[in-house]
């Protein structure tokens, strides 16, 4: 019940297109989903979350989708580019409390220019 | 811009010996946390820290672990007898008041 799924596993999208990746959760108590950036070599980097009170976020270029009745929720790339080549990682944890991340297993993304 | 430090970058360690990790969080959060990541894996939660105790942690968070404040910066970690699978990148977090997590760099920990 602690999962989150994430699909897919690697991901390759020209440049100028739009990565989709998705994540599904069962805990219902999750109330907080945050993406994370992770470079080769680098710690995880906190590129946007959302709450369950809004459908959508957007920043900048990132955008993410959240559907609770189906329990998922997606991040959108528009616009790809080759510096998004990175690995993905979806989370929730419940927004009290010491709000523990459970990850998703991450996507590798690769832009190709 | 603040960020999360880690020391060291990388240790190497023989089996059975102490290791301590030690981690500045940004310096008005309140809560810490410590996570790892096996090669290929995902980030995985070890323990959370707030207010000079525990708040939650793991079932991977043995007694073989234990976490330490030592003084108004650091926050370290320590595995008291390395074995060969608690090789793996650990990452320590901090809270904002926004409730949003920074991730330090990380250290990588082989042991062999």
């Amino acid at each position: 019940q602690q999962q989150v799924k994430q699909s897919p596993q690697s991901l390759i999208v020209q440049k100028g297109g739009i990565s989709i990746i998705n994540c599904a959760y069962e805990n219902t108590a999750f109330d907080y989903f945050p993406w994370y950036q992770q470079f080769p070599g680098k710690g995880p980097a906190l590129l946007i979350a959302i709450r369950p009170d809004v459908s959508e976020k957007k920043e900048g270029r990132f955008t993410i989708s959240f559907n609770k009745s189906a329990k998922q929720f997606s991040l959108h790339i528009m616009d790809s580019q080759p510096g998004d080549s990175a690995t993905y990682f979806c989370a929730a944890s419940i927004w009290q409390g010491a709000q523990k991340l459970v990850f998703g297993q991450g996507t590798r993304l690769t832009i190709n220019p | 811009e603040p960020e999360v430090t880690q020391t060291p970058s990388h240790q190497v360690t023989q089996m059975g010996q102490e290791v301590i990790l030690r981690c500045v969080p940004i310096s008005n959060h309140l809560y810490f946390y410590w996570y790892r990541q096996i090669l290929g894996q995902k980030v995985e939660f070890l323990v959370s820290f707030y207010n000079n105790e525990i708040s939650e942690k793991s079932e991977i968070f043995d007694d073989q672990f234990s976490v330490e404040r030592p003084d108004g910066s650091n926050f370290t970690l320590k595995i008291r007898s390395t074995k060969l699978e608690d090789s793996a990148m650990y990452f320590c977090a901090s809270r904002s008041a926004a409730y949003e997590q920074y991730f330090g760099p990380g250290t990588r920990l082989t042991v062999t």
